[in-house]
């Protein structure tokens, strides 16, 4: 079975400084992991993906995120939070490994971003 | 402009009354899938299609019915709703190869809240 935990629910951060919205996960074999951003009212977008190769990867709208497989985390990041970064944030794995497997997501997070 | 598209967007409905979510994408892709989102439970995949013809359950499919009988379409059916399916449901799509490589990423549709009294 794989799983997907988020353990906070909500993340204030102040306009400005650096933000990081936490996830581990639980998958057998090598993972593909993803964050994807909910806005109010609307379907989840895309933001990045970590595939192979470099731990480190870029995403939209200047969101990066990393990969340790040490600690089977995958936290999203960005050096200066903006108030329209408020949104729903979810982490997904997915199963490395012929096919396409199941993907399954976190809880999600909440991350508020006060000017 | 490439797209998932669902309807209704909004639904109130009663107990067992028979019906149907679409959802079409017009991006080609083979792999489709359901998920409906609630509180504190993140999204929850309901059932999934490979492919025309193909489909599997996901983790919650008790109470749906789906079909794939064409590429681009992926209703998610509601034959005798109750109020414990009451959500917020999201249809989704995926390219299963694009240049060799495993994309992988889902692009969603704008979602569909159901109400079932």
């Amino acid at each position: 079975a794989q799983s997907v935990a988020q353990p906070e629910d909500q993340v204030n951060v102040a306009e400005g400084n650096p933000l990081t919205v936490k996830c581990t996960y639980s998958v057998s074999g090598n993972p593909y992991l993803f964050w994807y951003v909910q806005y109010p009212n609307r379907g989840l977008q895309f933001l990045l993906k970590y595939i192979t190769g470099d731990n480190l990867v870029k995403g939209s709208y200047g969101f990066e995120a990393e990969f340790n497989k040490s600690q089977t985390s995958f936290h999203l990041k960005k050096p200066s939070a903006l108030v329209s970064d408020s949104a729903l944030y979810f982490c997904a794995v997915r199963r490395n490994s012929g096919g396409y497997q199941k993907v399954t997501f976190g809880t999600g997070t909440k991350l508020q971003v006060i000017p | 402009e490439a797209q998932v598209t669902q309807n209704p967007r909004y639904l109130i409905t009663v107990t067992g009354k028979k019906l149907t979510v679409t959802c079409s994408q017009n991006m080609n892709h083979e792999y489709m899938s359901w998920y409906r989102q609630d509180p504190g439970l993140g999204l929850r995949q309901i059932y999934y299609s490979m492919n025309v013809e193909v489909t599997d359950k996901g983790d919650v499919p008790e109470g749906y019915k789906v079909s794939r009988k064409e590429k681009r379409n992926f209703p998610l059916i509601l034959e005798s709703p109750s109020p414990n399916q009451t959500s917020l449901y999201f249809c989704a799509s995926s390219s299963v190869r694009a240049g060799g490589m495993y994309t992988g990423e889902l692009f969603f549709g704008e979602g569909s809240r159901l109400t079932v009294l």
